[in-house]
C-alpha cells in the first residue's frame, strides 16, 4: 500500500530563513502527482505547489520549491525568505492515478520573529 | 465566505444524537471530498463524488451516510456515533475527481461527540 511519510513533526525557522520539509512516500506507481498543501492555524488549508512525477523539472511558486527525487521516493519543500504568513501545518500528498489521495501526518512550521 | 463553506463550524452531539454536516462550493466544481482529521493522524479520506457520483468509500463505517443531491452540495450525515469519532471533517472539491485537479477545502466543522 502507498504511503507518505513526514518525519518532522515540527520544525523551526528563523523570519527570513530557509527552511526544507521533508516528505517520502512508497509506491510502485510511475504515474502520479505529489503535493504539498498548507493549513494555517484556523484556516482553510490551500495548495502550495504540486508536481507531476514525469517531470523532472522541480516546481516553484515563488518562495516555495521542491526537490523532487523520484528514484529516492523524495519530494522536499523549501521555502525560501521565510515570514510570519508561512507559519502552518504542511502537509504532504502522493495521488495516484485509478487510486485515493493519501496524506502524511504534517509538519508543523513555526516562524521565529 | 466564497469557495467552500461548510456548515455548522462548531457540533457536540451525544451517541444517540442524529445531525448532519453540510458542504456547499461556489466554484462550478464537479467532484466533491469529505475528509477525517484527527489529532496526530495523516488527514483521511472519507467518500469522493464526481458528478454527483459516488466513486470512492474509504470503509468508511455506516454510521456516516453522505449524500450529494448535485455538484454544488454535500451532506455527511451522522447517527450514532462514538467518542472516537471525534475531529475536524473538511469538505473539498475539485473540477473533476482527478490527479492532476487542486483540491479546495472548507473551513471543516469541528465535531466533538460525548
Amino acid at each position: 500500500a502507498q504511503t507518505v511519510t513526514q518525519s518532522q513533526p515540527e520544525m523551526s525557522v528563523q523570519e527570513a530563513e530557509t527552511v526544507t520539509l521533508s516528505c517520502t512516500y512508497d509506491t510502485s506507481e510511475s504515474d502520479y502527482y505529489l503535493f504539498w498543501y498548507k493549513q494555517p492555524p484556523s484556516r482553510q488549508m490551500i495548495l502550495v505547489i504540486r508536481q507531476e512525477a514525469y517531470k523532472q523539472q522541480n516546481a516553484t511558486e515563488n518562495r516555495f520549491s521542491v526537490n523532487f527525487q523520484k528514484a529516492a521516493k523524495s519530494f522536499s519543500l523549501k521555502i525560501s525568505d521565510s515570514q510570519l504568513g508561512d507559519a502552518a501545518m504542511y502537509f504532504c500528498a502522493y495521488w495516484a492515478r485509478d487510486d485515493k489521495i493519501i496524506f502524511g501526518k504534517g509538519t508543523r512550521l513555526h516562524i521565529l520573529p | 465566505e466564497t469557495g467552500v463553506t461548510q456548515t455548522p463550524r462548531h457540533l457536540v452531539m451525544g451517541m444517540t444524537n442524529k445531525k448532519s454536516l453540510k458542504c456547499e462550493q461556489h466554484l462550478g466544481h464537479n467532484a466533491m471530498y469529505w475528509y477525517k482529521q484527527s489529532a496526530k493522524k495523516p488527514l483521511e479520506l472519507m467518500f469522493v463524488y464526481n458528478f454527483k457520483e459516488q466513486t470512492e468509500n474509504n470503509s468508511v463505517p455506516s454510521r456516516f451516510s453522505p449524500e450529494c443531491p448535485n455538484s454544488s452540495h454535500l451532506f455527511l450525515h451522522l447517527h450514532t456515533l462514538q467518542p472516537e469519532d471525534s475531529a475536524l471533517y473538511l469538505c473539498a472539491s475539485s473540477p473533476e475527481a482527478v490527479t492532476y485537479n487542486t483540491q479546495y477545502f472548507g473551513p471543516g466543522t469541528r465535531l466533538t461527540v460525548l
